[in-house]
């Protein structure tokens, strides 16, 4: 258990939705990222918060978002969705200035 | 464009042999570069490696990282069942904030 809890597992939703995938980091992390894993395109980096801040962009869509919370847990909103937008999605942790991040169990989204 | 290469994709060896991944990359502002197992969901960390810090050993695995070749190999000797997975390797580039890279991966299969 890396101390990472993302929920839900699984999520199955239709086209055009929106869904929201929580991340609790572990604690005394103040970093989070998120990745998007799917089979043809391996583990992409969407996005890092630090201590509430958006930190790094990566390859996020438009049409999805996030945001950190004074907590530290860490919000992924998914809107519009596509048949496209099926993937794995983690979210990782690590401390400040320690670069060894630890991944959740990721939340398993498919869209219909 | 920022990009990390491993190969080979797909790698099935019996028990006992040892195995060689590697992992290239062409990344601006190189911080660190991390090795990652992934069994059934979730990554687990198995190394990073710094300009400070090439050479790393952890049991039957290592992992040495060439920054003048823009290269790492991790080892795995003496394989085991349990080694089979698959293994990602990631660079982490120091731009705004800590922007990851992942490698699509090597899935490693050991055979009894």
């Amino acid at each position: 258990d890396s101390g990472v809890t993302q929920t839900p597992k699984h999520l199955i939703t239709a086209t055009g939705q929106r869904v929201t995938l929580r991340c609790s980091p572990r604690s005394g992390d103040l970093s989070v990222y998120w990745y998007q894993q799917s089979l043809d395109q391996g583990l992409q980096f969407l996005i890092q918060y630090y201590n509430g801040e958006e930190r790094a962009k990566g390859n996020i869509l438009e049409r999805f978002s996030a945001q950190q919370f004074p907590d530290l847990h860490s919000e992924l909103n998914l809107s519009s969705l596509e048949l496209g937008d099926s993937a794995l999605y983690f979210c990782a942790s690590s401390k400040q200035g320690n670069t060894e991040a630890f991944f959740g169990q990721g939340t398993r989204l498919t869209v219909v | 464009e920022d990009k990390v290469v491993q190969s080979p994709l797909s790698l099935v060896v019996h028990e006992g042999d040892t195995v060689t991944l590697n992992c290239s990359y062409e990344v601006t502002n190189f911080r660190s570069l991390l090795w990652y197992k992934q069994e059934k969901k979730a990554p687990t960390f198995l190394f990073m490696l710094t300009s400070s810090g090439i050479e790393k050993k952890s049991g039957r695995l290592s992992s040495i990282l060439d920054k003048k070749e823009l290269s790492s190999i991790l080892n795995i000797t003496a394989t085991q069942t349990g080694d089979s997975a698959i293994y990602l390797c990631a660079v982490e580039a120091l731009n705004t904030g800590n922007q990851f890279y992942f490698g699509t991966g090597t899935s490693l299969t050991v055979i009894p």
